[in-house]
């Protein structure tokens, strides 16, 4: 089945610990997003690749890092640098030059800072 | 002013009855206008896409544009209560053929009571 997996479901971090998230696509799209969802405040992009080794900045970067080194992985670092890390962490991907820019999600991780 | 306005809600309608759900908008660059359905913990969906102003009807589901007023809103006839979710609206423009971030609204939390 062609679809995005993210790893784990549920994090638990401690204050001052850095934490990767896992994103993977076997979609064969050359672009991927990274989207934090809090109560009340829907999708807020944070990070988003359009090809591999190259990602730029969405509207809330500060205190993550990403890398893309594969087509298919795009994961997420939250580092000790973000000061209110918990919530709902959404992967996707879309494939490049499509004219609604449909986007596929993963599941999604929930990351709660202890 | 927020690009995307949405009503969080919850709407609270009974099994059957006609759901109307709405967004406006503020960039008068946006030219594609979707809708995403998210049901509870887990990643949206995309449930229809529209070009400019109009009306797209996709089985009990209508899109409806109006570019003059930057009103958006998406209409679901004989509601069920597997409607149940939450609905984003997420307007873009157009991006060269490019692949960048979506801005949703913040969603409309849905509830249809049987």
């Amino acid at each position: 089945d062609g679809g995005i997996t993210q790893s784990p479901k549920y994090l638990f971090r401690k204050e001052g610990q850095n934490v990767t998230l896992s994103c993977e696509q076997n979609l064969n799209h050359d672009a991927m997003y990274w989207y934090r969802q809090d109560p009340g405040q829907g999708l807020r992009l944070i990070y988003y690749s359009q090809i591999v080794n190259d990602f730029q900045k969405g509207d809330i970067a500060e205190g993550y890092s990403v890398s893309r080194e594969k087509k298919e992985s795009f994961p997420l670092t939250v580092t000790s640098a973000q000061k209110n890390p918990t919530a709902f962490y959404l992967c996707a991907s879309s494939i490049q030059g499509g004219t609604y820019n449909e986007q596929f999600f993963g599941p999604g991780t929930r990351l709660t800072v202890l | 002013q927020k690009e995307v306005e949405q009503d969080p809600g919850p709407l609270s309608v009974p099994e059957g009855a006609i759901v109307s759900l709405n967004c406006t908008y503020s960039n008068s660059a946006f030219q594609y206008f979707m809708w995403y359905r998210q049901y509870s913990r887990k990643g949206p969906e995309l449930l229809m896409y529209t070009y400019s102003s109009g009306n797209k009807e996709d089985g009990r589901f209508t899109a409806q544009v109006d570019k003059s007023s930057k009103y958006i809103s998406l209409f679901i006839r004989d509601s069920q209560p597997s409607d149940s979710a939450t609905y984003l609206c997420a307007p873009r423009g157009y991006s060269g053929g490019g692949a960048d971030g979506l801005t949703f609204g913040k969603g409309t939390h849905l509830i249809i009571q049987p």
